[in-house]
């Protein structure tokens, strides 16, 4: 399977913990993106990588939220002392044309 | 927040029939995607239109846009058991085309 990648798929923590979810694009994909969809909503854009850059991260929710894209292979997010409010799905998306992205499976992210 | 916005947020229909489902925006885009969600396969591009074409076909699916009105149709012919799932419509503009805004999503059920 050439597709987006993600790990966890779900996963379970409690209010305070810190949890790191990894994405690994379609590999000829420059451009990487995070998004976060709650129970009844449509995506909702967080941030987006070109390569390692960083380019957009406005939307990120928090200062407790962060992205990373070590040599602009794989991404991590990661969420300092979750909160309940943080439980969602994470999606990552992955693409070489800019607005034609390609979707992962996502993280199921409840916090207990 | 929300560009897109869906209508109807559900739908059933018979296995055979067709399925029509209406996305509006608030701003002007650059182009229109719809996507498929089901929780087997997570969010597959279906079909993009750009803010100058009127109509696309792909398969059994039919998009229409209309820019002056700021909406978009979906159409699936000859819909099937497996095409149950949500539909979303995704936007991008302006300069931010790497950022899709998603709307709430159609749900619809393909009844065999």
């Amino acid at each position: 399977d050439t597709g987006v990648s993600q790990d966890p798929r779900h996963k379970i923590t409690k209010r305070g913990q810190n949890v790191t979810f990894r994405c690994d694009p379609i590999s000829e994909h420059n451009r990487l993106y995070w998004y976060r969809q709650t129970l009844g909503q449509g995506p909702e854009f967080l941030t987006y990588f070109q390569n390692e850059a960083q380019l957009e991260k406005s939307r990120l929710l928090s200062d407790r939220f962060s992205a990373e894209r070590p040599k602009g292979s794989f991404s991590t997010l990661e969420i300092q002392r979750t909160e309940q409010g943080d439980s969602a799905m994470y999606l990552c998306a992955s693409s070489l044309v800019i607005y034609e992205q390609y979707f992962g499976p996502g993280t199921r992210l409840t916090v207990t | 927040s929300q560009q897109g916005e869906e209508d109807p947020q559900a739908l059933s229909i018979q296995e055979g029939e067709n399925a029509t489902m209406n996305c509006s925006y608030k701003t002007s885009i650059n182009n229109l995607q719809w996507y498929r969600q089901n929780s087997g396969r997570g969010l597959v591009h279906l079909i993009l239109i750009r803010s100058n074409e009127r109509e696309k076909h792909s398969g059994r699916l039919r998009v229409t846009l209309d820019t002056s009105k700021k909406s978009s149709s979906l159409l699936i012919t000859a819909s099937r058991a497996a095409d149950t799932a949500s539909y979303f419509c995704a936007t991008d503009a302006g300069r931010s085309n790497y950022k899709l805004t998603f709307g709430k999503g159609t749900l619809l059920t393909v009844n065999p």
